[in-house]
């Protein structure tokens, strides 16, 4: 059975720190993979989305992806308390278009 | 703005009735998901839809039927409502991209069963 892994946190950080969330997974052919950011009550929301091995880069936001070790990681930097909700890691594996979703990590960010 | 749209949003029901949730959606996505969230177990795919002509069933399946309408519309049954199927519902839609099958969610049936 395809597993995503996350530290459910809460992960708290202070204003302006970087926040490091991070993630596992167990399908080794799985290709390509994801960051939602969930809002209490609210949908998620697709933040980043990554395939190749190395760093992705959006503004304050930079995705990792290490498919060797199977871990893909998500940084904040200059982390803000409009960042603070849960974030979700998700997995595709193969061709089959379906995403397998981690737990989720809690992160706040303090002012 | 190309939107994914859900109702109703929130529904209050009885054990055993009959619920249909909606999900229509602008983007022009072939792909649709129907997923329920509980506390502490994270998001589950229910039904999944390529076209109006394939449905196919997700790790949760029982005790839901679902039906693809149109490209654009994707709609969720429980035949018999349980206590147990309380829950938060998202749609989602998909397109391919260089990264992958990007999934796009709707915002949400907060479902509770009495």
């Amino acid at each position: 059975q395809k597993e995503v892994e996350q530290n459910s946190g809460p992960l708290s950080v202070p204003e302006g720190a970087i926040a490091s969330l991070n993630c596992t997974y167990s399908d080794r052919v799985s290709q390509s993979f994801f960051w939602y950011r969930q809002y209490s009550g609210k949908s998620p929301e697709l933040i980043m989305s990554i395939y190749s091995n190395g760093d992705k880069e959006d503004g304050r936001f930079t995705a990792q992806l290490n498919k060797a070790s199977q871990y893909v990681s998500l940084l904040i930097r200059d982390s803000q308390p409009s960042d603070s909700a849960t974030y979700l890691c998700a997995v595709e594996g193969g061709s089959n278009y379906k995403l397998t979703f981690g737990k989720g990590t809690l992160l706040t960010v303090n002012p | 703005d190309a939107d994914v749209t859900q109702t109703p949003r929130n529904r209050i029901t009885k054990t055993g009735k009959r619920i249909m949730l909606e999900c229509s959606q602008t983007k022009g996505h072939d792909r649709m998901y129907w997923y329920r969230q509980d506390p502490g177990l994270g998001l589950r795919l229910i039904y999944y839809s390529f076209d109006v002509k394939d449905i196919n069933k997700g790790e949760i399946s029982d005790g839901y039927s679902v039906s693809r309408q149109a490209q654009a519309k994707f709609s969720l049954s429980l035949e018999s409502a349980i206590p147990n199927q309380t829950a938060l519902y998202f749609c989602a839609t998909a397109r391919a991209s260089r990264s992958g099958n990007e999934q796009f969610f709707g915002p949400g049936t907060r479902l509770t069963v009495l």
